[in-house]
């Protein structure tokens, strides 16, 4: 059981290049989402997947697109990189909201990916 | 839009004394809490979570609570060591979509000396 993986944990992208990070996980796990940590900004939602097929945006989604065609996978697609996308980026995955189970709810982090733009 | 602030940003205490991080939010309608550990270069660890419902919970030397009507929650470390030395971050989860969007606080640095 590997929990929230995420590849890779270290890029450097120069302005203008495009590239996807990859998110998996093997709780079958119903939700998904991205997250980006910043100095200074804590956590900021950027996209989210409530099932396969269905994705929704979050705080900060411009610049990066995403889709769920497995429960599996969650990849986040950087289209055009720029400097601004400098930061470290998180996905975490969730059980089904409302089944009472004792992990109901709760945010599984993978490790992260530092991604530098220059 | 949902708020959280976390004070202090930083602390730093020596070995084995009792602690206390605070966490306060703006709107209280909230669906949960969850507080987090993040040891630096790493992702977030789980620490608790407390439904609107609940008013603590409690894993080992961690307690947290929340009251929901004055916008805060408290996380108490008893008996601080070493190893506690970590970021903790706070966040809320909102009424309509509970742990799938969080806000989240920017953290407390905790450093525990030995």
């Amino acid at each position: 059981n590997a929990g929230v993986t995420q590849t890779p944990k270290f890029q450097v992208l120069k302005t203008g290049q495009s590239m996807t990070l990859q998110c998996a996980q093997d709780m079958n796990h119903e939700y998904m989402s991205w997250y980006r940590q910043d100095p200074g900004m804590g956590l900021r939602l950027i996209h989210y997947s409530v099932g396969a097929g269905i994705t929704d945006q979050g705080e900060v989604p411009n610049g990066y697109n995403v889709s769920r065609s497995t429960t599996e996978d969650f990849p986040l697609r950087l289209l055009s990189a720029a400097p601004s996308q400098t930061s470290v980026y998180f996905c975490a995955s969730t059980p089904r909201k409302g089944i009472p189970s004792s992990g109901a709810n709760v945010l599984t982090f993978g490790a992260g990916s530092r991604l530098t733009v220059l | 839009k949902q708020e959280v602030t976390q004070i202090p940003a930083a602390l730093s205490v020596p070995e084995g004394e009792n602690l206390v991080l605070n966490c306060s939010f703006t709107d209280s309608a909230i669906y949960n809490l969850q507080w987090f550990r993040q040891d630096p270069g790493k992702g977030l660890t789980s620490l608790l979570l407390i439904q609107s419902s609940q008013r603590e919970q409690t894993s080992g030397r961690l307690n947290a609570s929340l009251d929901k009507s004055s916008g805060r929650s408290t996380l108490y470390i008893a008996a601080s060591q070493p190893g506690d030395s970590a970021t903790y971050l706070c966040a809320v989860g909102d009424s309509g979509a509970g742990s799938y969007q969080l806000t989240f606080g920017k953290g407390t640095k905790l450093s525990v000396i030995p």
